[in-house]
């Protein structure tokens, strides 16, 4: 079947570096996503990656490995703004319309201490 | 920019009663969507559509109907309230573009509670 495993939550200290990691499972694969998500409000995209290696965009970066099914998003010099839910999405593939073949996570709840 | 959104944003009803979540996108995209999220599992997919008078239904569409007469709205309506459709609804667009790695935009949410 198809699935994705993320931790469900994780601490981490202001200014250091966080990994949240993600394991997914899909019938054929067409890009992973991660999107963050503060409480009470909509997820918001953070980064696509369909080819192996590291995408970075500021303090994130995201991580793909196709052949190993895994992910993973890391936060540099984190700040408390980061506190919120981080969700992993894989994107399968089908022959005809395969817009909705987006698998989420659970999301990971990253909690920034002082 | 308007982008995407969602009315009503908070909503009580009763069990059995007809509710209707609406949606509407400025950007003219070609897809819509309707999630719901709960505590402790992922987005999931009630219906979505391709396009004006194109819909389909996600993974978890029983007791949910949709419409998409307009490119712009996509509205969701739960034709009789349960307590279990009790959620945190999101409705989305994008538009598909394969080589892209297309983005899902999301509306604000509408938090719905069946009593």
């Amino acid at each position: 079947g198809q699935n994705i495993d993320q931790p469900t939550e994780m601490t981490a200290t202001e200014g250091a570096i966080v990994q949240i990691n993600c394991t997914y499972q899909t019938s054929g694969f067409n890009g992973l996503f991660w999107y963050q998500q503060h409480a009470g409000e909509a997820p918001t995209f953070l980064s696509y990656n369909v080819l192996d290696g590291l995408e970075e965009k500021g303090r994130f970066s995201s991580f793909l490995s196709r052949s190993k099914g895994y992910s993973y998003l890391l936060l540099k010099e984190l700040q408390m703004k980061d506190s919120a839910s981080y969700l992993c999405a894989a994107r399968g593939a089908s022959e005809g319309d395969s817009n909705y073949q987006l698998i989420w996570g659970a999301g990971t709840k990253l909690i920034i201490k002082p | 920019d308007a982008g995407i959104t969602q009315s009503p944003r908070y909503k009580i009803t009763e069990t059995g009663r007809q509710v209707t979540l609406m949606c509407h996108q400025t950007w003219s995209h070609s897809y819509m969507f309707w999630y719901r999220q709960d505590l402790g599992h992922g987005l999931r997919l009630i219906y979505y559509s391709a396009a004006a008078d194109i819909t389909d239904k996600g993974e978890v569409p029983d007791g949910y109907v949709v419409s998409r007469s307009k490119t712009e709205n996509f509205p969701l309506t739960l034709e009789s309230a349960t307590r279990s459709q009790t959620s945190v609804y999101f409705c989305a667009s994008s538009e598909w573009a394969v080589s892209s790695g297309n983005t899902i935009y999301f509306g604000e949410g509408s938090w719905l509670t069946v009593v």
